[in-house]
């Protein structure tokens, strides 16, 4: 099977811009979860989505959200971008959630100018 | 929320030696443990996980024990290779229904 992907692998942008980032779980997997790796703070869950709908949410603001599609694919979103959101955002897949093994795809590497 | 304390930060370790991280949690209702293993420039890997109802598993050069009671967690590698150079995090998953992952410790084993 193939691994999990995240498009685009690096962006830049500026502040106040807004940004969306895409992730494709591995085939079969309906549970998709996104973490913010930062060098300061670890890996710190932002949220979680299972058969298209947010079934746990980090403490994270509202200018980070996501969706889920039909698919399983999953996008999120950041607006009103800040230089504390440059990080790397990585997603992760697994079949139904909970304690089910996640697998990471390679992540984003968003920079805030 | 559940919190997750990992330490050492950093560890160094010459080569066939052992090395041991130990992690920390604070809700009592956590009961999945995971372990990644997060080499330079690419993608956590699980490495080992272990469930609240085991008290060690191992995996060849990897074990991982917990303890229940104390509400810890460590992960043993033994005779250390180079390639095992890299960051290792633990991560807790519980009441709350969310992974809260340690803050990493980089691992360098010196040939």
């Amino acid at each position: 099977k193939a691994g999990v992907t995240q498009t685009p692998r690096y962006l830049i942008k500026t502040r106040g811009q807004q940004v969306t980032l895409s992730c494709s779980p591995i085939s079969g997997h309906r549970s998709v979860s996104w973490y913010q790796q930062t060098p300061g703070q670890g890996l710190q869950f932002l949220f979680e989505y299972f058969s298209e709908t947010q079934r746990n949410k980090g403490n994270f603001p509202g200018r980070f959200s996501g969706r889920q599609f039909s698919n399983s694919r999953s996008e999120m979103n950041v607006s009103t971008l800040e230089l504390g959101d440059s990080a790397l955002y990585l997603c992760a897949s697994s079949l139904e959630g909970e304690t089910d093994t996640q697998y990471f795809g390679p992540g984003t590497r968003l920079t805030v100018l | 929320g559940e919190n997750v304390e990992q330490h050492p930060s950093t560890l160094s370790v010459q080569e066939g030696d052992s090395a041991v991280i130990k992690c920390t949690y604070s809700d009592s209702a956590s009961n999945y443990f995971p372990w990644y293993k997060q080499e330079l420039g690419k993608r956590p890997q699980l490495i080992i996980d272990i469930r609240s109802n085991v008290g060690e598993k191992k995996d060849q050069r990897i074990a991982v024990t917990l303890n229940k009671t104390a509400k810890h967690f460590s992960l043993h590698i033994t005779e250390t290779q180079p390639e095992d150079s890299a960051v290792y995090f633990c991560a807790a998953y519980g009441n709350f229904n969310k992974f809260y992952f340690g803050s990493g410790t980089k691992l360098n084993v010196k040939p």
